[in-house]
């Protein structure tokens, strides 16, 4: 079965230092991971996904096949990342969402 | 573009009875979903649907029933509420297969039930 796993429900940070919210996953095929954001008072959208490999807001997540993880890093946090993240699953047309992590960057 | 709507914003019903939350989207899209986001569970999905016509189960689906008649609209119903029903409940579209398409999300409805 399908599983995503954040551990950390709180992530306090101050800013300009680095950051990295855990996601790991259980599952038995070549999975396709996404992180959401939801800023304060703001709806729920998509961050990046791993297929696309990018880099938005100067996030970047790698899949680990390996260690079944999708790490969200950046190298310097800024006050407004302050948000809740997500990590989610996708599986013939089913997402599967992690319990959430709330970053809070300290000034 | 008003994107994806929902109402109500609030909702409070008493056990056992039974309500249709809204969904509507005007951006022409076949996938629409719903999830319930719980203190500590994230979002978990409850029902889904890839077109008109067509609706499939999600992970909780007991207690809802949807249907898509039409591409704009995807209504979730609470048959007979239940207090383990009460949740912040997300509606969600996108243009396809969500994977390779962004999924946009409604504002949420607050349900409670006493």
């Amino acid at each position: 079965a399908q599983r995503v796993t954040q551990p950390e429900k709180l992530l306090s940070v101050f800013k300009g230092a680095p950051v990295e919210l855990k996601c790991n996953y259980s599952y038995s095929g070549s999975p396709e991971l996404f992180w959401y954001v939801q800023y304060s008072r703001q709806r729920l959208q998509l961050l990046l996904r791993h297929i696309s490999r990018e880099s938005i807001k100067g996030f970047t997540a790698d899949l680990n096949k390996g260690e079944t993880s999708f790490h969200l890093k950046k190298p310097f946090a800024q006050e407004e990342d302050s948000a809740m993240y997500y990590c989610a699953l996708y599986n013939f047309n089913k997402f599967y969402f992690g319990s959430g992590t709330k970053l809070n960057v300290k000034p | 573009n008003a994107g994806v709507t929902q109402t109500p914003k609030f909702q409070v019903l008493k056990t056992g009875q039974s309500m249709t939350l809204q969904c509507a989207q005007d951006m022409n899209h076949e996938y629409m979903s719903w999830y319930r986001q719980d203190p500590g569970m994230g979002l978990r999905l409850i029902h889904y649907s890839v077109g008109a016509g067509i609706t499939d189960q999600g992970e909780v689906p007991n207690g809802y029933n949807v249907s898509r008649s039409t591409t704009e609209d995807f209504p979730l119903r609470l048959l007979s509420a239940a207090p383990s029903q009460t949740s912040v409940y997300f509606c969600a579209s996108s243009y396809s297969f969500p994977s390779s398409y962004e999924q946009y999300f409604g504002p949420g409805t607050r349900l409670t039930v006493t």
